[in-house]
């Protein structure tokens, strides 16, 4: 069976300073993993994704991951964080299950909070 | 496109009901989600769907949630009866597969109150 862990349920972080949420997934076969991001009272919005190549991925509003396959981790990060980045933000991992569809499981979210 | 439509947005309703939650997924998509958000539990898989087909349910939490999708274009949630725990968020998502996997795109949810 497929599991995203996201191991901290809040992340403080002073606004200006890098952000780290962090992320590790259990999968059978090559993983894709994604992160999204949620805003209150809204649906989820993708962020980035890994499929395949190069380890550290870009995405969206400023954020990059890096996929660690020995450690089983995709952590999310920021060089210097916005007030404006608040908000819950869920890792998932995609793969195919033994009837060769894909199956998408998402961790249970981190809050993301950004002190000014 | 206008992107993954969820009815109703909010739905309040009464113990004993009968509650259906409808979803239309983007066009040329051919995998089709439904997730269910509480604090509690945070986002549960109910089922999914690829072609219109369910490929795994195993995520119902019971024989009163049942899900269709009659054509590539809708499907529908259904609780019957509803009960107070079923109050959550309700999600429906939609992506490509195969070899043209990529994000899923999520509806703006259905939030279900069961008194």
């Amino acid at each position: 069976a497929q599991s995203v862990a996201q191991p901290e349920d809040q992340v403080n972080v002073a606004e200006g300073n890098p952000l780290t949420v962090k992320c590790t997934y259990s999968v059978s076969g090559n993983p894709y993993l994604f992160w999204y991001v949620q805003y209150p009272n809204r649906g989820l919005q993708f962020l980035l994704k890994y499929i395949t190549g190069d380890n550290l991925v870009k995405g969206s509003y400023g954020f990059e991951a890096e996929f660690n396959k020995s450690q089983t981790s995709f952590h999310l990060k920021k060089p210097s964080a916005l007030v404006s980045d608040s908000a819950l933000y869920f890792c998932a991992v995609r793969a195919v299950n033994s009837g060769g569809y894909q199956k998408v499981t998402f961790g249970i979210g981190t809050k993301l909070q950004v002190i000014p | 496109d206008a992107g993954v439509i969820q009815s109703p947005r909010h739905e309040v309703t009464e113990m004993g009901q009968e509650v259906t939650l409808r979803c239309k997924p983007i066009s040329g998509h051919d995998y089709l989600f439904w997730y269910r958000q509480t604090m509690m539990r945070g986002l549960e898989l109910l089922i999914y769907f690829n072609n219109n087909v369910p490929i795994d349910d195993s995520g119902m939490p019971e024989d009163r949630f049942s899900a269709k999708m009659p054509n590539a274009s809708f499907s529908t949630l259904k609780i019957q009866p509803s009960e107070p725990r079923d109050s959550a968020v309700y999600f429906c998502a939609s992506s490509l597969g195969g070899v043209n996997t990529g994000e899923l795109f999520f509806g703006e949810g259905s939030r279900l109150t069961v008194l």
